[in-house]
């Protein structure tokens, strides 16, 4: 089945403590991409990648890192954690045009205290 | 850079009424255009997209949506509402250009009250 799986779904953690979500595709799908979730927001883009070794900055980078070491994989790496944080995180995929639009994993909702 | 507009934060309808949510859009090319439906507690789900040729496009669930270029608008309509499709509805815009990503609109929340 053609997904996007995300892990974990559920994360607490404490502020400054590194944490990382991964995001896994089996659709042989150059571009992949973070959103971020939060009340009365939509969704907004934190780091997209066109490929292997390509990532870009969205339009709410700071306090995140990501890498694009393999197609499949894109995780998402916070070094230290705040409380502004806090929100639910969705990974998206999409062929090389995205003319098909994303596919989107199930999200994971992060909470740092 | 592109940007969506939605005219509605939240909606309230009965069972049957009709529906439709605005969606504008700002971005001097050609673009295509999605509406994505994210059911309570789940990930976004496509409901339907415009790429180019007939402006009325038909999506799951009964959805269909309209593209009308002169007025960078693309909404979404459904005749008669059911309970089910209580949810959230975002609109997204991509460029039909090389190195550009898809920009969604801050969500239209739909409550379908039996």
């Amino acid at each position: 089945e053609a997904q996007v799986t995300q892990n974990p779904r559920y994360l607490i953690t404490v502020t400054g403590k590194k944490l990382t979500v991964t995001c896994s595709q089996n659709m042989n799908h150059e571009y992949m991409s973070w959103y971020r979730q939060d009340p009365g927001l939509g969704l907004r883009q934190i780091y997209y990648s066109m490929n292997v070794e390509v990532t870009d900055k969205g339009d709410v980078p700071e306090g995140y890192k990501v890498s694009r070491k393999e197609k499949r994989n894109f995780p998402l790496i916070l070094e230290s954690p705040s409380p502004n944080q806090t929100s639910l995180y969705f990974c998206a995929s999409s062929s090389q045009d995205r003319g098909n639009g994303y596919t989107f994993g199930s999200g994971t909702r992060l909470t740092v205290v | 850079a592109q940007s969506v507009s939605q005219h509605n934060h939240h909606v309230i309808l009965s069972e049957a009424a009709s529906l439709e949510l605005g969606c504008n859009y700002s971005y001097g090319g050609t673009v295509n255009l999605f509406w994505y439906v994210q059911y309570p507690g789940q990930h976004l789900q496509l409901l339907l997209k415009y790429f180019s040729g007939d402006p009325l496009v038909k999506g799951i669930k009964g959805f269909e949506a309209e593209f009308i270029k002169s007025k960078f608008s693309f909404n979404l309509r459904k005749p008669s509402v059911q309970w089910s499709d209580t949810a959230e509805y975002f609109c997204a815009v991509i460029p039909n250009s090389g190195y550009s990503t898809l920009t969604f609109g801050k969500g239209t929340m739909l409550l379908v009250s039996p």
